[in-house]
This record gives C-alpha cells, structure tokens and sequence, in this order.
C-alpha cells in the first residue's frame, strides 16, 4: 500500500541520548515535511524539504536536523534529546504538482517520550 | 498565508449532513482553500481544496462564496468514524510560492463530534 512509513512507533528515550525518527515513502513525491503536535499547540513545523538533496528550516527547528539523501527518504534526528521534545512527530510528503492538486499524505506519527 | 477562523468545536447527528464554516476574509486571489481532518491519535487526512469553483469528492463536498471571503466543508451523511478535528488552510499553490515550498500551517481547527 503506497504511503509513509515511520518508525519507531513509540520511544522512551534518556535526555542527551541522541535519537534518529525514519521517515520512507513510496510515492515519489518530491517534498517531505517533519510535524511535531503537541496538546494545545497543534501542528508545527519542524523541517521540510522540496526535493532531494535541499532542506529548510519551519517554524520550530532548535534541536533537531535532517537530511534528505535520495527521494524516499527523510530521517529526523534529535542531537541530544531533552524532555521538552516530548511529542508526537509526523512526517508529510507531497508531490509538487503545480496546480495545486495534491494535499499532503502524512505518516502514522511517533509517539517520543523524553525522560 | 491567509489567516482562517473555525468554530472551536461542533455536534452532528450520525446520518445527517456536518456543515463545517470556515472564514478567511483575508485570503488572496491565488491562495487556495484546503480541508483536512485528523482522528484521535492518526495523522492528518487530505479531505478536499478548492480555488473558487464548489468541488465534491467521494469523502466531502467544498462550497466557497463569490467573494472568496469563507467556505464550508460538508460531510453529507455524518458517521461515528467522522469524528475529528478538522481543518481549514489556506495556501498558495507550490507554482506561486517563489521559493518553492508548499509548507501547511495548521491552526486549532473544528472538533466535530458525531453522536448517535
């Protein structure tokens, strides 16, 4: 089934622990996003990238990095976790159709505990 | 981006049609108007956009005004699994986003509750 994958699913992780969430989709599309949703904040962005090998800054960027190698794939990685990056990450990916047409697809979400 | 106001929250009864109000007065002529919902604990679903032409798919209908100013999303047989958070956005298309990006600002959204 076309789609995102991440993993893991859920993670309890030791502050200053580095901590790398995967993100795979199948689609091709050429953009990828990284959310975090947290309670009464809604959905933020953290990192995006339009296309293989580019990657800006959202509206939440300290603390984490990514990278965007090849088309499939956009790893989010936390350098040294603290316990206010406890919250629920969801990657997003869409395709740059220029009309507009295509909405994003998000992933599952993982559900990351700082402690 | 446009700013959007939605209703905190909203009842629908199961079967009925869920008509959800979306205002975006400041919304710009080549901004487009999005839908997507999110239930409990899944990532955000695409439901449906529109530029300024009413739009149906299989999941919603999109009714946007003359004026551009607001629209309203509507589920037209509301079911339990219908329940969510749902929300509206306005953005550009990635043709006119200079950059190039095709970034979603989600805002609070609408609670939709579905009740038997």
């Amino acid at each position: 089934i076309a789609g995102i994958t991440q993993a893991p699913t859920s993670q309890i992780l030791a502050a200053g622990r580095r901590m790398t969430l995967r993100c795979t989709q199948d689609m091709r599309h050429n953009a990828m996003y990284w959310y975090r949703q947290d309670l009464g904040l809604g959905l933020r962005l953290i990192h995006y990238s339009n296309t293989a090998g580019t990657t800006g800054k959202g509206e939440v960027p300290d603390g984490y990095s990514v990278s965007r190698a090849n088309t499939d794939d956009f790893p989010l990685t936390l350098a040294s976790a603290v316990p206010s990056q406890t919250s629920v990450y969801f990657c997003a990916s869409s395709d740059s159709d220029r009309t507009g047409k295509s909405g994003y697809t998000f992933g599952s979400g993982t559900r990351l505990t700082v402690v | 981006d446009a700013k959007t106001t939605q209703p905190t929250s909203m009842d629908c009864a199961e079967g009925r049609a869920a008509n959800l109000p979306c205002n975006h007065s400041t919304i710009s002529g080549n901004e487009y108007v999005y839908w997507y919902r999110q239930i409990h604990s899944q990532g955000p679903q695409y439901i449906i956009h529109g530029l300024k032409n009413n739009e149906t798919n299989e999941m919603a209908s999109l009714i946007i005004t003359e004026d551009r100013k607001s629209s309203t999303l509507i589920l037209p047989h509301a079911t339990l699994r219908d329940t969510a958070v749902y929300y509206c956005i306005v953005r550009v298309a990635w043709a006119y986003s200079g950059a190039g990006s095709y970034q979603l600002t989600f805002g609070k959204g609408t609670k939709l509750s579905v009740i038997p």
